[in-house]
């Protein structure tokens, strides 16, 4: 079936990098996203990646997506404190008939001094 | 532009009570979609709706009822409120899945419920 998964929690120090990690199960999957939620909002778009691309970068932000292992990862370069926040990952599957959007658990990421 | 609004921000239900949440978006989006999100789970799709008029059941329908009779707007109903219904709600909004777009869910701010 489909399933996303990543890891809970990640804590890194201001200045250095971020990885946060996902592994999906729909090798079918066209797009796949990093939303990002801060407290007490909803989710927003950080950036995503088309099934044909290995690499994206955008400013401080580094997709990586290994299809071959349907692994996905966001770096997030010089980590500063306002990028504390839950990043999910989501794959687009056809599933029912339907396109939707499945998304993991989301990853807590806290920065600190 | 507001985006998606979502009203209530919070309610506190009583078991057997019903509420409707209602969800707006001013960006002439076809696509409205209803999730909830539960600690340590991903977001989970309730129902969603393709255009006025329809609607359609995702992977955890019972116990909610929807309604989109207006483009801008997507309404969730619960007839009878349970525990299992305490969590946070959000809807989204999106232009029609393309194969060739990324098409971009935009998310409302949420609704917590707690179902007593």
């Amino acid at each position: 079936g489909e399933d996303v998964e990543q890891s809970l929690f990640l804590s890194v120090r201001e200045g250095d990098s971020s990885v946060i990690n996902c592994t999906y199960t729909d090798s079918s999957s066209t797009y796949l996203y990093w939303y990002k939620q801060e407290p007490g909002a909803g989710l927003q778009l950080l950036t995503y990646i088309f099934s044909n691309m290995d690499m994206k970068q955008d400013q401080r932000l580094t997709v990586l997506l290994n299809k071959k292992d349907k692994h996905l990862s966001l770096r997030i370069a010089d980590t500063q404190t306002g990028d504390s926040a839950i990043y999910f990952c989501a794959e687009r599957a056809l599933s029912g008939g339907y396109n939707k959007l499945i998304f993991g658990a989301g990853t807590r990421l806290a920065v600190h001094p | 532009n507001a985006g998606v609004t979502q009203t209530p921000k919070f309610r506190v239900l009583k078991t057997g009570q019903s509420m409707t949440l209602l969800c707006a978006q001013d960006m002439n989006h076809e696509y409205m979609y209803w999730y909830r999100q539960d600690p340590g789970m991903g977001l989970r799709l309730i129902h969603y709706s393709v255009g006025e008029g329809t609607t359609a059941k995702g992977e955890v329908p019972d116990g909610y009822n929807v309604s989109r009779l207006k483009k801008q707007n997507f309404l969730l109903g619960l007839e009878s409120a349970a525990p299992s219904q305490t969590s946070v709600y959000f809807c989204a909004s999106s232009q029609p899945l393309r194969a060739d777009s990324y098409n971009e869910q935009f998310f409302g701010p949420g609704t917590r419920l707690t179902v007593l």
